[in-house]
């Protein structure tokens, strides 16, 4: 089945610094990858919407110059999260739509970044 | 906006069945979901319906739709303890991808 893989798995980092995740999308290309955000026993919080050479669309409520979403080519998008605060800490998890034509409804979620801002 | 409202816990005897109910509100989904997950990992989609079905099975899974009153029910027969997870139910139209999540009901199977 398609797979997608984040890294780092998990991430500690000091209150002001930028900390990068990269979503991979490893047997397929992926048009459009997604970006969510899963606070303790909380559900899952679309932060934007990647789209492979465009800019990302991001939700109400989400800081684009404080979320920055690249999705340079069909397999990878990243997600930097810049001046990184306590409150950023949390799990992020992307996924991928695949758009060859297998399995059009169905996203993949990666594994997920754990982000502790010290 | 779109909703998805599930029920926050539930708890079952290994061997019994176990039914997670999820309501939403989009009257134009078009794709419903039953994803799971388990502690610190990400999530794996276990089913899906289309609307413009009322039920799918698989193996231990039946999937229940009442477009009607936008209810979607998840039934694990002969739950096991390794079903013990978070279940997030979801929906999305045809718009694209964007999904919309429920809060997710945490299953916790006794032995």
């Amino acid at each position: 089945g398609a797979v997608v893989s984040q890294h780092p798995s998990w991430v500690i980092c000091k209150s002001g610094t930028s900390v990068k995740i990269e979503c991979r999308s490893l047997d397929f290309q992926a048009t459009t990858m997604f970006w969510y955000r899963q606070f303790p026993k909380q559900s899952l919080m679309l932060m934007a919407t990647s789209n492979e050479g465009s800019k990302a669309t991001y939700e109400q409520g989400v800081e684009k110059d404080k979320f920055l979403i690249n999705h340079a080519s069909l397999t990878l998008s990243t997600l930097t999260v810049t001046s990184a605060h306590p409150e950023d800490s949390s799990f992020y998890i992307c996924s991928a739509g695949d758009t060859s034509g297998r399995v059009s409804y169905e996203q993949y979620f990666g594994p997920g970044t754990r982000l502790t801002v010290t | 906006g779109e909703d998805v409202e599930q029920s926050l816990f539930l708890s079952v005897r290994e061997g019994d069945s176990s039914v997670i109910n999820c309501t939403y509100t989009d009257s134009s989904s078009t794709y419903l979901y039953w994803y799971k997950q388990e502690p610190g990992a990400g999530l794996q989609l276990l089913t899906y319906i289309f609307s413009n079905m009322d039920m799918k099975q698989d193996q231990r899974l039946t999937v229940l739709l009442n477009k009607k009153d936008k209810h979607l029910s998840l039934r694990i027969a002969d739950t096991q303890t390794g079903d013990s997870a978070i279940y997030f139910c979801a929906e999305s139209n045809t718009g694209g991808f964007k999904t919309i999540f429920g809060a997710g009901t945490r299953l916790f199977v006794k032995a």
